[in-house]
């Protein structure tokens, strides 16, 4: 199943520069998304989302973009912080299967080096 | 904030045996969810609960899975007779809403890893 995916497996970024994370997907019913962060031991926190009908959305130092013609989102974290090292998934919800059915991305292991 | 929360944390059964993993979803909401992740794979549906029944399963929640709330605050994840490959982190989920909204997003609880030796 790769309706969802995220093709960085890991990512490193200096302190105080931006993170940009990448999602891909190809199910075109997809209607919203989001960005859950995980720490080791936890279970995924909700960050963000966005709605198809909206481009952007911020809240913070996150930002996530979406593109749909391109079938792409994207995470932005400005400025990047330590505690922002964990591993980020991207989520996507249709408008079919509904709901808080998600269909998640592999995930992509943020390192914030000071 | 309120809190999904699971217990145990980590629960190590033989093959064949019955495990119950649990949950309580946070007091004000009304949707219930399991999710599992196998080790190097990805989070994965399992089964949506609300009104004491299920709304979704997915192709992996098979007759050897069960759900129950068997009170106004727990939610349990049944599994009769454990495999080998049912080995993964076992995430229980709740919503306020049944729809994905900036308003009512999934709130997960930390997981139980299940280990069947």
């Amino acid at each position: 199943d790769q309706q969802v995916k995220q093709n960085s497996p890991s990512l490193s970024v200096q302190e105080g520069r931006i993170s940009i994370l990448n999602c891909d997907y190809t199910n075109s019913m997809f209607d919203y998304f989001l960005w859950y962060k995980k720490y080791p031991a936890e279970g995924p926190t909700f960050l963000i989302s966005i709605s198809s009908i909206k481009d952007k959305n911020e809240d913070g130092r996150f930002t996530v973009f979406l593109n749909k013609s391109a079938k792409h989102l994207s995470l932005h974290i400005v400025p990047s912080q330590p505690g922002d090292s964990a591993v980020y998934f991207c989520a996507a919800s249709d408008i079919i299967q509904g709901a808080q059915k998600l269909v998640f991305g592999q995930g992509t292991r943020l390192t914030i080096n000071p | 904030e309120p809190e999904v929360t699971q217990t145990p944390s980590h629960q190590v059964t033989q093959m064949g045996q019955e495990v119950i993993l649990r949950c309580v979803p946070i007091s004000n909401h009304l949707y219930f969810y399991w999710y599992r992740q196998i080790l190097g794979q990805k989070v994965e549906f399992l089964v949506s609960f609300y009104n004491n029944e299920i709304s979704e399963k997915s192709e992996i929640f098979d007759d050897q899975f069960s759900v129950e709330r068997p009170d106004g605050s727990n939610f349990t994840l049944k599994i009769r007779s454990t495999k080998l490959e049912d080995s993964a982190m076992y995430f229980c989920a709740s919503s306020i809403m049944d729809r994905v909204s900036y308003n009512s997003p999934l709130h997960f609880g930390n997981g139980t890893r299940l280990t069947v030796t």
